[in-house]
């Protein structure tokens, strides 16, 4: 089993929709998360990161499920400009060192 | 501010040549700094880390090597290259909460 999992996609969503994708994760000894953003053929940048208690930016809101290890991202009215891949990121310690997993992402398109 | 350097954004190689990639970062001191590959289509893979000056964490074996010469400096490089070697060359930094950094990317194809 992969230590990050995520649904590829595509997500194929009518703009104004609500979108919602999960990413699972393996090691119960994972600390951190975040979910990244990723245009086409640009770098990751940062979308939020994943509290315990869930948090919420604007249109978004992340939220942990640590007994049922995933994160979940909900986009709320969906722009056109949210179409991109979302990339999930859990952060561990292991063996002092830190140790950061990729998600190879989920693809989402935002139709108008 | 933080901003991360990485150059040059794009190069084509024949196989067989050399490579070096550059990424410094500015407005912090002794952060973590780590280089990946992104192949066509697929996510994004762990080449080398760095915790300090002269240390390098490899975590795939291959024909690339790191080095870190200065505290904020980060250099990827091939004596030869591969076929397999092209894709989307990322540096990115950190500190101790964990959110990476990314640098613009190089994107490297190998004829």
């Amino acid at each position: 089993r992969k230590e990050v999992e995520q649904d590829p996609g595509p997500f194929n969503v009518p703009e104004g929709a609500t979108v919602a994708f999960n990413c699972t994760y393996s090691n119960s000894a994972s600390q951190s998360f975040f979910w990244y953003r990723q245009d086409c053929r640009k770098e990751p940048k940062l979308l939020m990161s994943v509290y315990s208690s869930g948090n919420e930016d604007g249109r978004f809101t992340a939220q942990l499920n640590r007994a049922s290890q995933y994160i979940s991202l909900l986009i709320r009215d969906s722009k056109l400009s949210d179409s991109a891949t979302y990339l999930c990121v859990v952060n561990r310690w292991m063996n002092r060192d830190d140790k950061i997993i990729f998600g190879k992402g989920t693809r989402l398109h935002i139709l108008p | 501010s933080q901003t991360i350097h990485q150059w040059p954004a794009t190069l084509v190689q024949p196989v067989g040549s050399p490579l070096s990639l550059e990424c410094t970062v500015e407005g912090t001191s002794n952060p973590n700094l780590y280089w990946y590959r992104q192949a066509a289509g697929r996510g994004l893979q762990l080449l080398f880390y760095s915790v300090g000056i002269g240390q390098i964490s490899s975590e795939v074996p291959q024909n690339l090597s790191a080095s870190r010469p200065q505290d904020r400096q980060f250099i990827l490089s091939s004596k030869k290259l591969l076929l397999s070697d092209s894709g989307f060359y990322l540096c990115a930094w950190n500190n101790d909460t964990g959110e990476l950094f990314f640098g613009e990317g190089s994107r490297l194809t190998v004829l």
